[in-house]
């Protein structure tokens, strides 16, 4: 295993369209973060599913963001509409429910700009 | 709502010169300090988990120690390689460590 896999690594994106960034975590990981890290700012929680389960959203997450993690596998963000303020890296992080303590493993994100 | 602030926002080392990073954080319930190290264009990487204060932990060159109310990362004698942004967070609120706060990060650059 490689660790958590992001892709792609960076998109440029027109304001108003639509992007969907995937995720692959550890396989062996059951719990799967999504965050955003702008410039100059620390990583900020985004959602967080357990399994299959979307358990939090942030108030950050607004509607015209999606997550989804179909089968507890692979995860995808999808942003709508995109707005200027949405450029930013999306980090996905990975870890086992009962080993929080070891620390999550993140991607090397996804890059995004809006244009 | 927790909180963590990081300083300084910036430091710069010559090689051999060994330093400290704060972190102070306000937590209804902690149940972890983490720190982390983040290169740029990449994702941070997990360095310590700290849970109780007197709790101290060693990688290498660097070693954390966690308070009541702040942890330290100390840098003894850094290399060039260690150069990076190191990031604290704080996980907990409300009962559960999944959902971890972040502080903005200390950018620690090393001149051989």
């Amino acid at each position: 295993d490689t660790g958590v896999s992001q892709d792609p690594r960076h998109k440029i994106t027109k304001r108003g369209q639509n992007v969907t960034f995937r995720c692959d975590p550890i396989s062996e990981h059951n719990r799967l973060y999504w965050y955003r890290q702008t410039l100059g700012q620390g990583p900020e929680f985004l959602t967080y599913f357990q399994n299959e389960a979307q358990l939090e959203k942030s108030r950050l997450l607004s509607d015209r963001f999606s997550a989804e993690r179909p089968k507890g596998s692979f995860s995808t963000l999808e942003i709508q509409r995109t707005e200027q303020g949405d450029s930013a890296m999306y980090l996905c992080a990975s870890s086992l429910a009962r080993q929080v303590n070891y620390g999550y493993t993140f991607g090397s994100g996804t890059r995004l700009t809006v244009v | 709502e927790d909180q963590v602030t990081q300083s300084p926002e910036a430091l710069r080392l010559q090689e051999g010169e060994s330093s400290s990073l704060n972190c102070s954080y306000t937590v209804s319930g902690l149940r972890g300090l983490f720190w982390y190290r983040q290169d740029p264009g990449k994702g941070p990487e997990f360095l310590f988990t700290l849970y109780s204060a007197g709790e101290e932990k060693e990688k290498e060159r660097l070693k954390a120690t966690l308070t009541k109310k702040e942890s330290f990362l100390h840098i003894t004698a850094p290399k060039p390689e260690d150069s990076a942004t190191y990031l604290c967070a704080v996980g907990g609120s409300g009962g559960s460590n999944y959902k971890l706060t972040f502080g903005k990060g200390t950018l620690l650059t090393v001149n051989p």
